[in-house]
């Protein structure tokens, strides 16, 4: 089946300091990629969609800029949580769906992002 | 506006029994569900999936039943393994629109 892979798999940074994650399909090619995010015990929500070669959309409520999405390749979309705070420790999963295959998405395995 | 809903956050079941996790949804827009399964600190994993012109799909011990009227539908897994220990969560979609909404999530403990 389709592998999407996230990096890293957890990260703990300082408050204020930026952090990068990375989504890449591997054995396909993904025009759009989805993030999500979890907190403890509750749903998966939708945080934005990113498309390849323009900009990401984000879901109501979702300060776009503090997070920051990238989609420069059909295979790599990175997100980029600027100024971290503790409250925005959770644990982050892409997702995208195969092409041809509509509804139907592949996750990743998670980053787990702790804010000091 | 929680418009996917699984109202039990937990489930207990012996081994061998029939489990059945419960999904209701408020918008009569979605045309697609799947289910999916999830282990601590992983992503999740699509395990099956029903379109609204069906109301019933198998897959080997799988199976998921949707009653549009009611805007219901659940999954069934039999026999229960304790591998299927973890948490299921329904989700929904629009036609087209790719992205998915996602209940709350039901934790699966089974029992041996």
């Amino acid at each position: 089946g389709a592998v999407v892979s996230q990096h890293p798999s957890w990260v703990i940074c300082k408050s204020g300091t930026s952090v990068k994650i990375e989504c890449r399909s591997l054995d396909f090619q993904a025009t759009t990629m989805f993030w999500y995010r979890q907190f403890p015990k509750q749903s998966l929500m939708l945080m934005a969609t990113s498309n390849e070669g323009s900009k990401a959309t984000y879901e109501q409520g979702v300060e776009k800029d503090k997070f920051l999405i990238n989609h420069a390749s059909l295979t790599l979309s990175t997100l980029t949580v600027t100024s971290a705070h503790p409250e925005d420790s959770s644990f982050y999963i892409c997702s995208a769906p195969l092409a041809g295959v509509e509804y139907e998405q592949y996750f990743g395995p998670g980053t787990r992002l702790t804010v000091t | 506006d929680q418009q996917v809903k699984q109202n039990s956050p937990s489930l207990s079941v012996q081994e061998g029994r029939i489990s059945i996790l419960n999904c209701d949804y408020t918008n009569s827009m979605f045309d697609y569900f799947l289910w999916y399964k999830k282990y601590p600190a992983e992503g999740p994993t699509f395990l099956i999936s029903i379109s609204s012109i069906k109301d019933k799909n198998e897959d080997g011990r799988f199976t998921v039943f949707l009653n549009k009227s009611a805007k219901h539908l659940s999954l069934h897994i039999v026999p229960s393994q304790p591998g299927d220990s973890a948490v299921y969560f329904c989700a929904a979609s629009f036609q087209g629109a790719q992205k998915l909404v996602f209940g709350q999530g039901t934790r699966l403990t089974i029992n041996p």
